[in-house]
């Protein structure tokens, strides 16, 4: 089964310090997309960073950035210079190609920014 | 550039009732999806839609069905609604087959009493 883990259901973080939030994923494809998702409390889920599999180079957007690790199938999400409008539930979810295009998320990550 | 849309915001229905979701996509996309969200989980896939067809299922009952019309708009209807059933469900749209970014609407809360 392809599935994905967020280890840690709640963390917190002082403004303008920095947090990284950890998912590792199991799939047999080499072929595949990893997503950071952010659902604040008014519930849209907003996207916050991709990356594709094929690419080596770890994706950045601002103060987002992630640590793509193929081969142990890990993609952490870091956030920079955290900002009181950064909390909210955080989930980290795959895609793989070729068909199967059904976003596969995991449990979240609850996070508190401390003024 | 209006994004997802999805109406209606908040719904109460009772046990075996019947329930139409509906959703719009954002300007450009052709493609849908609707997840079921259940309180403190991610999103789960029910189904996805394109050129009016089902492309894809998720692991959901027959009672969960779906309809895509020629503007793109989409419906989810849910038959003989169980207490289970209560949940954030989420519209999700993007351009074409390829694995674009999907882009999400606000969500239907949905509860059944």
């Amino acid at each position: 089964a392809q599935t994905v883990t967020q280890s840690q259901p709640e963390m917190s973080v002082q403004e303008a310090e920095t947090v990284t939030l950890s998912c590792t994923y199991d799939t047999s494809e080499s072929d595949y997309y990893l997503f950071w998702y952010k659902q604040p409390p008014s519930r849209q889920m907003i996207l916050v960073i991709r990356q594709e599999a094929y690419k080596q180079q770890n994706a950045t957007e601002n103060r987002f950035s992630v640590n793509f690790q193929k081969a142990a199938k890990s993609f952490s999400l870091k956030i920079s210079d955290s900002q009181l409008g950064d909390a909210a539930m955080y989930f980290c979810a795959y895609v793989t190609n070729f068909g199967n295009e059904k976003l596969t998320f995991g449990t979240g990550t609850r996070l508190t920014i401390i003024p | 550039d209006a994004g997802v849309t999805q109406s209606p915001t908040h719904l109460i229905k009772t046990r075996g009732q019947q329930v139409t979701l509906r959703c719009s996509p954002k300007s450009g996309h052709d493609t849908v999806s609707w997840y079921q969200q259940a309180l403190g989980q991610g999103p789960q896939f029910i189904f996805q839609y394109y050129e009016e067809e089902e492309r894809q299922r998720g692991n959901f009952p027959d009672r969960f069905s779906g309809h895509q019309f020629p503007n793109y708009s989409s419906e989810l209807n849910v038959n003989a609604l169980l207490l289970g059933d209560s949940a954030l469900y989420l519209c999700a749209s993007k351009r074409g087959t390829a694995t674009d970014t999907q882009y999400f609407g606000p969500g239907t809360r949905l509860t059944v009493l």
